[in-house]
């Protein structure tokens, strides 16, 4: 199983750039990486998903180095609502590719 | 589109009762997956489907059973529900891609407690 690493929280302002890094050493060669977002009471929300290099959309960017062995979500000038758990995913290919697991998640705290 | 729902929203059981937790999408995914998340916790994977009538386990199977009939829905049951087994439930659906699963979309969550 392609576990993953993730710092268990991080405070910010608001403002600031945010960087959240997981580590995922035992990626498969066909995993994609996938950023999920959860607030308090609700399922959790797809961010971003990558492959290799660099992945940017309108709320987020996702790097991923040449080794694939970590990869690092970046959100931009934070605010206060985006106060919530983030979530790093890696396919596991032992189901081919369906076998999804969340690990324990990044709480982010933004403040004022 | 209404997307995923999940019935009920709030369920309270006793030890030794039967239920079944109901998933149904909109979308014409393939995949649908069931996870649950304790207090405090990540979200565990329960069972998934990769299309109508293929089921296969997650990583916290125990005490669990679901069938997919259709594509629309993938009901979980509670086959004699333990107190262990109080959680909030996810139901989730994807497309399935050839290379793995890409954006997941999740229901609101049903929230079971068991006395």
């Amino acid at each position: 199983l392609a576990k993953t690493t993730q710092p268990i929280s991080m405070d910010s302002y608001e403002g600031q750039e945010v960087n959240i890094t997981c580590s995922h050493n035992n990626i498969a060669t066909n995993d994609y990486i996938t950023w999920y977002q959860q607030f308090p009471s609700q399922g959790p929300r797809f961010i971003i998903q990558g492959y290799k290099t660099k992945v940017t959309n309108e709320v987020a960017s996702l790097f991923i180095p040449a080794d694939r062995k970590s990869s690092t979500l970046s959100l931009p000038r934070v605010s206060l609502s985006d106060t919530a758990v983030y979530y790093c995913l890696v396919g596991d290919m032992q189901g081919g590719g369906n076998k999804l697991t969340f690990g324990t998640g990044t709480q982010l705290k933004v403040e004022l | 589109n209404a997307g995923v729902t999940q019935t009920p929203k709030f369920q309270v059981l006793k030890t030794g009762q039967s239920m079944t937790l109901q998933c149904a999408q909109d979308m014409n995914h393939e995949y649908m997956s069931w996870y649950r998340q304790d207090p405090g916790m990540g979200l565990r994977l329960i069972h998934y489907s990769v299309g109508a009538g293929i089921t296969d386990q997650g990583e916290v199977p125990n005490g669990y059973n679901v069938s997919r009939s259709t594509t629309e829905d993938f009901p979980l049951r509670l086959l004699s529900a333990a107190p262990s087994q109080t959680s909030v439930y996810f139901c989730a659906s994807s497309y399935r891609r050839l290379a793995g699963v890409r954006e997941q979309f999740f229901g609101p969550g049903t929230r079971l407690t068991v006395l």
